[in-house]
């Protein structure tokens, strides 16, 4: 079985600054790891994800994560916020065998101009 | 990229009537589909998991009588809630996979429904 722990439900950051948004999983198995993207009264969009291969993955958005086996952690990083970074945000993991889907409980994203 | 649409955005019934929420996979081919409920500030919670031409596979805790599901194409799956009650009033999205088992991990969402009973 899979889960995620999402530390931090609420980071507020300036405009400009670096966005650092926490995830840690559990896994049996090699883990997929995603990062999803929400809007107010929106469905979710993927920003970035890991299956295989490079472990620092490139998003849209100018979003980055790193997947580090040994810490088990998929952390999110933005180096300049920007006012339309303000969203809630999901992390995901997967055994990549039937797609199923465990998400963390979301990091609310606020950017202070 | 994929683009899933679900219909519709918003609804509104009566207590003990039914909704169909419906998911479409626009410009691809989804063999799975998967349905998600989202409570107010809160992660997405699995319902069930809709396969094209079989019956959904139900999470535990999920009443398959009371949310069915209906899998007839491979670009649409229907989530009917029978009977509604206040407290089915909830965030429901979908999802889909593009291709085969095994072939793509990513799963693209619908923009959700919000589901109202009074």
């Amino acid at each position: 079985a899979q889960s995620v722990t999402q530390l931090g439900s609420h980071v507020s950051v300036s405009e400009g600054a670096l966005v650092l948004l926490r995830c840690n999983y559990s896994s049996s198995v090699p883990p997929y790891l995603f990062w999803y993207v929400q809007y107010p009264n929106q469905g979710l969009q993927l920003l970035l994800k890991y299956t295989t291969g490079a472990t620092l993955v490139k998003g849209i958005n100018g979003f980055e994560a790193e997947f580090k086996k040994s810490e088990t952690s998929f952390h999110l990083t933005k180096p300049s916020a920007h006012m339309s970074d303000a969203a809630e945000y999901f992390c995901a993991v997967s055994d990549g065998s039937d797609y199923k889907l465990s998400f963390g409980a979301g990091t609310t994203v606020t950017v202070r101009a | 990229g994929a683009v899933v649409s679900q219909h519709p955005s918003r609804v509104i019934c009566k207590s003990g009537t039914s909704v169909k929420i419906e998911c479409r996979s626009l410009d691809f081919q989804a063999t799975t589909m998967f349905w998600y409920r989202q409570f107010p500030k809160q992660s997405l919670m699995l319902m069930a998991t809709s396969n094209e031409g079989s019956k959904a596979t139900y999470e535990q805790g999920v009443e398959k009588d009371k949310f069915l599901i209906n899998h007839a194409s491979l670009t649409l799956s229907t989530l009917t809630v029978t009977s509604a009650h206040p407290e089915d009033s909830s965030f429901y999205i979908c999802s889909a996979v593009e291709g085969p088992l095994g072939y793509q991990e990513t799963q693209y969402f619908g923009p959700g429904t919000r589901l109202l009973v009074l």
